[in-house]
């Protein structure tokens, strides 16, 4: 059961352009929505992460957007650039094992800026 | 700088072997993660551990075990290396207590080939 749903799956833009990856959930117990970026042969790292009282995060060019009502948030990439070419996951934290909180992750998106 | 290390970052293994992938955190933190990464899947929890010795099963926990003997190093093993556990591994480790905004750092991944 897929609880994070990511799309699309991979996405090319143009330098300069806007880029969007969107993400919806079903399970309304998550609590947190971190965005990771995974440059090829590095590990994931935090870009950006938005809690759910909350309906839009800025952080430079990278904008997050969340719909409480409809269980969807996205990224948005402003002036996208070639360096941000790189594999995208968003996540939604949830509590387990008492106290402690695991993600649960998108499938990822793959993106490419052409120069 | 949070650091984690993993012991290799290419492995490959034969059928029924039995494999150890060791994990390594330097910042005391008191929450590790062993996820593996798959082209279209995205990132999938295998095991964690909140505390020396204390482990819970994550999403896809068949066919692996995990040790945590002391607070900085996570080990995955599989017992009897089979071709369908091919994958890249992710380590990731937070610091805990209960913080719901709690950052997953991860390593650079071990690339499993196992023929």
């Amino acid at each position: 059961q897929q609880q994070v749903k990511q799309s699309p799956q991979s996405l090319i833009v143009q330098k300069g352009g806007i880029s969007i990856i969107n993400c919806a959930y079903e399970n309304t117990a998550f609590d947190y929505f971190p965005w990771y970026q995974q440059f090829p042969g590095k590990g994931p790292a935090l870009l950006i992460a938005i809690r759910p009282d909350v309906s839009e995060k800025k952080e430079g060019r990278f904008t997050i957007s969340f719909n409480k009502s409809a269980k969807q948030f996205s990224l948005h990439i402003m002036d996208s650039q070639p360096g941000d070419s790189a594999t995208y996951f968003c996540a939604a934290s949830l509590r387990s094992g008492g106290s402690n909180y695991k993600l649960t992750f998108g499938k990822g998106t793959l993106l490419t800026v052409n120069p | 700088d949070v650091k984690v290390t993993q012991s290799s970052r290419y492995l490959v293994k034969r059928t029924g072997e039995k494999v150890f992938l060791e994990c390594v955190q330097d910042m005391d933190h008191e929450n590790m993660f062993w996820y593996r990464q798959d082209p279209g899947l995205g990132l999938r929890l295998i095991y964690f551990s909140y505390d020396v010795k204390m482990k819970e099963k994550g999403d896809i926990p068949e066919g692996y075990s995990v040790s945590r003997e002391k607070k900085e190093r996570f080990s995955l093993i599989l017992e009897s290396a089979s071709t369908n556990q091919t994958s890249m591994y992710l380590c990731a480790s937070t610091v805990g207590g209960g913080v719901y905004t709690d950052t997953q750092y991860f390593g650079p991944g071990t690339r499993l080939t196992v023929l």
